[in-house]
């Protein structure tokens, strides 16, 4: 069965003070890894995607990263504005619903000034 | 501004009486779909489009119809709404039949069914 597990389930931080969240996941055939941002109320709002294992990309003070089994989202020098959750899904290559993003619950992240 | 919109934001109603959300992208997506949320459940995929008459199930499909007349629009209809379809619900849109580029979600539905 593909699972998305995400780590830790909430996370409090100073202002400036750095830290990784976790994706793990199994999927037979991975097609692509989203890390979304979502604020309370809101949408969830795009962040990267990842194809491959080595794979990385940023923005800003974040940084996604992709092995073959888990993808961490690195949050550098982290500002309050940051604070929200942070899901991670994953898309499998192969049929089943077409385009279904299969979530993890979240990283509530927040950070202190 | 490219936006994915969905009305209404709350909907309290009762049980058995037929709503429909709405939702409309306009970003001239061909995928469009479906979620909702629930707490410890994270967002489930409910329906999907690939593109205009072409819906297909997601992973909680029961007690939800959708249609696809129009590119743009998207709407999801709970013919006799139950207790158990409290949720919060988001639309998706996606440039490509497949789904598989990033998906733009809209602000949310929160629905109470009482």
């Amino acid at each position: 069965e593909d699972q998305v597990t995400q780590s830790p389930e909430a996370l409090r931080l100073q202002e400036g003070e750095s830290s990784s969240l976790n994706c793990s996941y199994t999927v037979s055939g991975l097609r692509g890894l989203f890390w979304y941002r979502q604020d309370p109320g809101k949408g969830p709002e795009f962040l990267f995607t990842l194809y491959s294992a080595g794979e990385e990309k940023e923005k800003e003070r974040l940084k996604a990263t992709l092995t073959k089994k888990e993808s961490f989202l690195h949050i550098t020098a982290p500002k309050p504005e940051d604070s929200a959750t942070y899901l991670c899904a994953v898309q499998a290559d192969y049929g089943g619903s077409q385009g279904n993003l299969i979530f993890g619950k979240g990283t509530k992240l927040s950070v202190k000034p | 501004e490219a936006q994915v919109t969905q009305n209404p934001r709350y909907l309290i109603t009762v049980t058995g009486k037929k709503l429909t959300v709405t939702c409309s992208q306009n970003m001239n997506h061909e995928y469009m779909s479906w979620y909702r949320q629930d707490p410890g459940l994270g967002l489930r995929q409910i329906y999907y489009s690939m593109n205009v008459e072409v819906t297909d199930k997601g992973d909680v499909p029961e007690g939800y119809k959708v249609s696809r007349k129009e590119k743009r629009n998207f709407p999801l209809i709970l013919e006799s709404p139950s207790p158990n379809q409290t949720s919060l619900y988001f639309c998706a849109s996606s440039f490509g039949a497949g789904g598989y580029n990033e998906q733009f979600f809209g602000p949310g539905t929160r629905l109470t069914v009482l």
